[in-house]
């Protein structure tokens, strides 16, 4: 089982909408939880961290996170075509928050 | 404060050579990674270092090895370069559990 899964793409969503983006892991240990947008030919960047069971909103950005069930999404409202990346989902794991694992991403594209 | 260096942005090396991608970090952060991208693909830790003198293997190490003297430099080693070994490279660092931040990649072609 790898450590980090994504949903598999890609995403397409008329402009306006909920793009809605999941993450599953495999570490129950897992402490740190991290989206990340990456446009082509660019390093990613930070979207949104959480570490703790529930909701966070930031602006049109929501991350989700279960450890129960250990999950952890990444809700877009009102989409835009900026929003068009790949999404990467990051999990901390070995134990503590050393080692940080990265899924294989979802292309998202937002069509205007 | 220029954040987190690599160098090269893009390199051309011939099967069997060797080389070096530099990493450097102003940011006096503790963790530093290297990650590689394959096309359409997300990334793959290959090593990290949580200090000083301590590394670690991360999901795909074999053809490379890293060392840490310092706080600031995370140097990535390629020996006896492979076409598989083709990718995009990203340093990154972090501190404790923060977020990681990433240098602008090296891209690298094997022929």
């Amino acid at each position: 089982q790898k450590e980090v899964e994504q949903n598999s793409g890609p995403l397409s969503v008329p402009e306006g909408a909920i793009a809605s983006l999941n993450c599953t892991y495999s570490d129950r240990g897992s402490q740190s939880f991290f989206w990340y947008r990456q446009y082509s030919g660019k390093s990613p960047e930070l979207i949104m961290s959480i570490y703790s069971n529930g909701d966070k909103e930031d602006g049109r950005f929501t991350a989700q996170l279960n450890k129960a069930s250990q999950y952890v999404s990444l809700l877009i409202r009102d989409s835009q075509p900026s929003d068009s990346a790949t999404y990467l989902c990051a999990v901390t794991s070995q134990g503590g928050s050393e080692k940080l694992v990265f899924g294989k991403g979802t292309k998202l594209t937002v069509n205007p | 404060n220029a954040g987190v260096t690599q160098t090269p942005k893009f390199r051309i090396l011939k099967i069997g050579q060797s080389m070096t991608l530099q990493c450097t970090q102003d940011m006096n952060h503790n963790y530093m990674y290297w990650y590689r991208q394959d096309p359409g693909m997300g990334l793959k830790l290959i090593y990290y270092s949580v200090g000083a003198g301590i590394t670690d293997k991360g999901e795909v190490p074999n053809g490379y090895n890293v060392s840490r003297s310092t706080t600031e430099d995370f140097p990535l080693r390629l020996e006896l370069a492979a076409p598989s070994q083709t990718s995009v490279y990203f340093c990154a660092t972090r501190f404790g559990g923060t977020e990681a931040f990433f240098g602008q990649g090296t891209r690298l072609t094997v022929v």
